[in-house]
């Protein structure tokens, strides 16, 4: 089993739809979660962190299931320029104790008008 | 403004060639870290280092070293590159209290 899980897509969803992404994670160590948004032929970018009470920004709602280990992603009013692929990651710990990020694999979305 | 840079957006290599990519940040971060990415496997960890001089091996760690002389610095070594890896090779740089990572623009290598 792969540490950490995406649906790859790709989500083809209509302009002001609502669409939601879910990412399983095996560690349940695991302490720090995010979501990073990759446009086309660049770097990731953070798009938000996971909180245990979940949290949200503007359209942009992640929420944290520890019981069944998994993180989501809810993009709400979707927008053109919200298509791009969406990755989420996780800390693990190393052998030696220090963090290292795991990322999914990412999720595309592409919105159209 | 955070900022991590890396030596080259594009190299073009030849396979036996020995391959150094650099990568620099200028937050102070204890963490960094080396991926590559290549279509339907996503971001994968290669190598990260949690100090100076301090190393440990991510989940594809086999035909790259690293090296980090400087807190600033992190190098990753194809000792002999192979067309297998053909790549986009990103680096990152976090704090260990926060986690969140910094990527540099990337590098997207090719080994003929």
């Amino acid at each position: 089993r792969k540490e950490v899980e995406q649906d790859p897509g790709p989500f083809n969803v209509p302009e002001g739809a609502t669409v939601a992404f879910n990412c399983t994670y095996s560690n349940s160590a695991s302490q720090s979660f995010f979501w990073y948004r990759q446009d086309c032929r660049k770097e990731p970018k953070l798009l938000m962190s996971v909180y245990s009470s979940g949290n949200e920004d503007g359209r942009f709602t992640a929420q944290l299931n520890r019981a069944s280990q998994y993180i989501s992603l809810l993009i709400r009013d979707s927008k053109l320029s919200d298509s791009a692929t969406y990755l989420c990651a996780v800390n693990m710990r190393g052998y030696s104790s220090a963090s290292k990020i795991i990322f999914g694999s990412g999720t595309r979305l592409s919105i159209r008008p | 403004d955070v900022k991590v840079t890396q030596s080259s957006r594009y190299l073009v290599k030849r396979t036996g060639e020995k391959v150094f990519l650099e990568c620099v940040q200028d937050m102070d971060h204890e963490n960094m870290f080396w991926y590559r990415q290549d279509p339907g496997l996503g971001l994968r960890l290669i190598y990260f280092s949690y100090d100076v001089k301090m190393k440990e091996k991510g989940d594809i760690p086999e035909g790259y070293s690293v090296s980090r002389e400087k807190k600033e610095r992190f190098s990753l070594i194809l000792e002999s590159a192979s067309t297998n890896q053909t790549s986009m090779y990103l680096c990152a740089s976090s704090s260990p209290a926060v986690d969140t990572q910094y990527f540099g623009p990337g590098t997207r290598l090719t080994v003929l």
